[in-house]
């Protein structure tokens, strides 16, 4: 199994440009979450999909945040226009059944962030 | 506010001496915790989790974390450490299907 998924693995961009960050989870897995890293706030859960449908953005931290997930097997994470403030690591995850039973959420490598 | 909380942000340790990482967490009723382990560059792995029965948990790489209800905590410990077990360790709460995690500890094992 390949794992989840995330691209670009890095990204340096100048403050105003529009940022997209991909993920594809691993396949038959049901839910996929955003989480965002940084060395202030740990880890963030920004929003969770369920079957492609957002159940809980209430981490998303502004309106220039914005997440998609078209299929089951492919998520965006937009950032319109991003800020100095949006540098972070953004992770995505993704589980069978959002942690209830086996609890295991399988991580991506993560997309690096640099927002000059 | 209902948290997960880690008091030890970054620990230094000689390799063989034993660990002990704090956390606590506020939320009331039945929790299902976890650690999950960041090793340099890489992404988050599970190390232990805890749903129920025996309240002391073994996981990989001869960790164990212990589940004290009263205390609302869960310790993750290991009786040796390794120059290999530095890393960025997370403890974590499952609430109505959401991971919560802790602040994170970042660990030093000096050889």
């Amino acid at each position: 199994d390949a794992g989840v998924i995330q691209s670009p693995r890095h990204e340096v961009t100048e403050m105003g440009q529009e940022v997209t960050l991909r993920c594809k989870p691993i396949s038959g897995h049901d839910y996929l979450f955003w989480y965002r890293q940084t060395m202030m706030r740990g880890l963030e859960l920004l929003i969770y999909f369920n079957n492609n449908v957002p159940i809980d953005d209430s981490g998303m931290p502004e309106d220039r945040f914005s997440a998609k997930m078209p299929n089951a097997s492919f998520s965006t994470l937009k950032i319109q226009p991003s800020e100095p403030r949006d540098s972070a690591v953004y992770f995505c995850a993704s589980n069978e059944l959002a942690g209830g039973l086996t609890g295991e959420l399988f991580f991506g490598e993560g997309s690096r962030l640099t927002v000059l | 506010a209902q948290s997960v909380s880690q008091h030890n942000h970054h620990v230094i340790l000689s390799e063989a001496a034993s660990l002990e990482l704090g956390c606590n967490y506020s939320y009331g009723g039945t929790v299902n915790l976890f650690w999950y382990v960041q090793y340099p560059g890489q992404h988050l792995q599970l190390l232990l989790k805890y749903f129920s029965g025996d309240p002391l948990v073994k996981g990989i790489k001869g960790f164990e974390a212990e589940f004290i209800k009263s205390k609302f905590s869960f310790n993750l410990r290991k009786p040796s450490v390794q120059w290999s077990d530095t890393a960025e360790y997370f403890c974590a709460v499952n609430r109505l299907g959401k991971l919560i995690f802790g602040q994170g500890t970042t660990l030093q094992v000096k050889p």
